[in-house]
């Protein structure tokens, strides 16, 4: 089984509501990314959790903060958001960081900001 | 910086003919992937090429990668209509971090 399932598939939000995006894999995977992407454009990595640990943030505004709780589970909450930020939001997993581990993609939420 | 570049970044063919779409990459990686998403869809993994003159092929599709001039090509063989959908290359950015760094994609459009 190679699936990394997200919820929800869609998400429309105003700029002063808290929500969150979920993302599980049960491959016994020990990296989990988020991605965000934009329309007609290749995803921008986020964040990097590897055993359960932040490994990287690429610079991200504080008003998105992921959680790992375990090891097949990863979060991103989301609050006070802006409209630019209205985006498809990949989650991927892969046996480790680095070396020669795929990572395999969720089928994404889609986030609109109103 | 890494960059990855990719092109063409749109392509229109007929169904039949033979193109390749280059990737190439500014700094030193042995590790590369080709991915594919249809429009309004997830990544899926196509190809994972993990060495010097690596070589795969799927279908339709053969990538290959060569490191010292730090190029990969996705060559189409026979394009079908089924292959229309938007490819990206991606490099490892850094060791053991799992940062890939995305080209921009192409778009292949197969006309009937």
């Amino acid at each position: 089984d190679t699936e990394v399932t997200q919820t929800p598939k869609h998400l429309v939000m105003g700029m002063t509501n808290k929500k969150s995006l979920k993302c599980e894999q049960h491959m016994g995977h020990r990296a989990m990314y988020w991605y965000k992407q934009k329309a007609k454009k290749p995803p921008e990595l986020m964040f990097v959790y590897s055993y359960e640990k932040l490994s990287i943030n690429e610079s991200v505004p504080s008003r998105f903060s992921p959680e790992c709780p375990n090891s097949s589970l990863l979060n991103l909450h989301l609050h006070a958001l802006q409209p630019e930020d209205s985006a498809l939001y990949l989650c991927a997993s892969s046996q480790a960081t680095g070396g020669s581990y795929e990572q395999y993609f969720g089928p994404g939420t889609r986030l609109t900001v109103t | 910086e890494l960059k990855v570049e990719q092109n063409p970044l749109f392509l229109s063919m007929q169904e039949g003919k033979n193109y390749t779409i280059y990737c190439n990459y500014s700094t030193t990686s042995d590790r590369l992937y080709w991915y594919r998403q249809d429009p309004g869809k997830s990544l899926e993994s196509l190809f994972v090429l993990l060495s010097n003159g690596a070589v795969k092929q799927e279908g339709r599709l053969m990538a290959s990668l060569d490191t010292k001039a730090r190029l990969s090509t996705l060559h189409i063989t026979a394009a079908v209509h089924d292959l229309s959908a938007t490819y990206f290359c991606a490099v490892d950015g850094s060791s053991n971090t799992g940062k890939l760094i995305f080209g921009q994609g192409t778009t292949l459009q197969v006309k009937p």
